[in-house]
């Protein structure tokens, strides 16, 4: 099973933006896969955001806002989620997710809307 | 309302077993894969496997292929995570969840989690 490398933290200020980071083992490649990504607020159980395979195949999930958005980085092996203008709601964890055969989630970023 | 009801917590104690559901409704249940997610007290999310419940095909994933078993009951639209010998390292909330027909990678529908707390 392929290891997700996330940063544990992240924050930012309502308004701003945020970058949240996912990057694949060097041994397969993020042109490969869709990147899905989940939100979990505290006591609450995950909610799908949504995926980004290519500008061509993307999905957002139910009642998503647009400010939500994915993207990779080719050369850094990585999926993005961004989130712009920053809500004190957005404060969450964010799981990214792969399908290699089977779901397997990298171990979250805590982002904090200071 | 298509939603997923968890039963409730559990106190059990190591070497003994247990089997937790997950009964659907709002949605035709045979027609799509139920997912079991798990989270161990303050860490990240773990995705145990599928198991479709038309024909009770069963995805495991490696980590924990001879931990559990996952079974359906299509007759009551539930599904079940069961172990036979639990551990104290078993102590989780357990999610049960929907993947969307079309991808099961997106998962839209969760159940509201079952707590198991394993100690001597």
């Amino acid at each position: 099973q392929p290891v997700l490398t996330q940063p544990p933290s992240s924050s930012a200020s309502p308004g701003e933006s945020a970058r949240l980071t996912c990057t694949l083992p060097s041994d397969i490649s993020v042109d490969r896969y869709s990147i899905y990504w989940y939100q979990q607020k505290t006591g609450r159980p995950p909610r799908f955001l949504l995926y980004y395979k290519s500008d061509s195949d993307v999905g957002r999930g139910s009642g998503v806002p647009s400010r939500f958005s994915g993207s990779k980085d080719f050369p850094a092996n990585t999926g993005i989620l961004f989130i712009s203008g920053l809500q004190s709601e957005d404060e969450a964890d964010y799981y990214c997710m792969i399908w290699p055969g089977n779901a397997v989630f990298g171990p979250g970023t805590k982002l904090t809307v200071l | 309302e298509v939603q997923l009801v968890q039963s409730g917590a559990e106190v059990k104690k190591p070497g003994e077993s247990l089997k937790i559901s997950c009964t659907g409704s709002g949605y035709n249940f045979p027609n799509y894969w139920i997912a079991w997610v798990r989270q161990a007290p303050g860490k990240g999310l773990e995705w145990m496997g599928i198991i479709f419940p038309g024909d009770s095909h069963t995805r495991l994933s490696p980590s924990f292929q001879g931990q559990v078993t996952m079974s359906v009951d299509k007759s009551i639209s539930t599904a079940y995570l069961h172990w036979s010998v639990l551990k104290a390292s078993d102590t989780a909330l357990y999610y049960c969840a929907r993947p969307a027909i079309v991808d099961t990678a997106i998962v839209d529908i969760w159940g509201q989690g079952t707590l198991v707390s394993v100690s001597s």
